[in-house]
């Protein structure tokens, strides 16, 4: 069963500097996301794309952060400069919009900025 | 606004009792609803979704209109259904933005 894959499992950074998470979405799906964990919190809504471009973005979202579909496959998620409170749990996931069609995620890439 | 409210931060039961999670959305359209589960250090998994009005792992749950809630039931806890839930809705016009609610820890003790 296709999966939605994410790289790397786990980034270290520096405050200020800047870090790109990849995804690679279920090949079939449209609609693609970042969400974000803080240990211990709940899953929030950073952004949805589609169609090559932000369809929708939360507060959280910034600018510091942007995401880019460089090709047909990887979906990422860059933060320009790292702060602290960055540090999270961050899931990519994907959809192919439908009714009654969930979300799949992918395993998670953990952020740790120093 | 579109919101869903996960009342118990955390839920305990002994194992072979029932569980009920609850989960109360707010949506002025017509609302699609899910639950997720997270194992320890895990991915989001899908649990169930109203539409299929399926039985995943024992669990169940039933859209109320009426009362807005999209419960999860199962009659008798396992050990291994200690985990994280998280009730999701999807706004099904715009921009399939999916809401989690802030999710229950059930853990189930022997």
């Amino acid at each position: 069963e296709p999966e939605v894959t994410q790289t790397p499992s786990h980034q270290v950074t520096q405050m200020g500097q800047e870090v790109i998470l990849r995804c690679v979405p279920i090949s079939n799906h449209l609609y693609f996301y970042w969400y974000r964990q803080i240990l211990g919190q709940k899953v929030e809504f950073l952004v949805s794309f589609y169609n090559n471009e932000i369809s929708e973005k939360s507060e959280i979202f910034d600018d510091q952060f942007s995401v880019e579909r460089p090709d047909g496959s990887n979906f990422t998620l860059k933060i320009r400069s790292t702060k602290l409170e960055d540090s999270a749990m961050y899931f990519c996931a994907s959809t192919l919009p439908g009714r009654g069609l969930p979300i799949f995620f992918g395993p998670g890439t953990r952020l740790t900025v120093l | 606004a579109q919101r869903v409210t996960q009342p118990e931060k955390l839920l305990s039961v002994f194992k072979g009792a029932p569980v009920e999670l609850k989960c109360n959305y707010s949506y002025s359209g017509s609302p699609e609803l899910f639950w997720y589960v997270q194992y320890s250090r895990q991915r989001l998994q899908l649990l169930l979704r109203h539409i299929s009005r399926e039985s995943i792992k024992g669990f169940t749950a039933d859209l109320n209109k009426g009362e807005t809630s999209f419960h999860l039931k199962k009659p008798f806890a396992q050990e291994e259904d200690s985990a994280m839930y998280y009730c999701a809705l999807v706004a099904t016009s715009g921009t399939y933005k999916y809401i989690f609610g802030t999710g229950t820890r059930l853990k189930v003790l022997a």
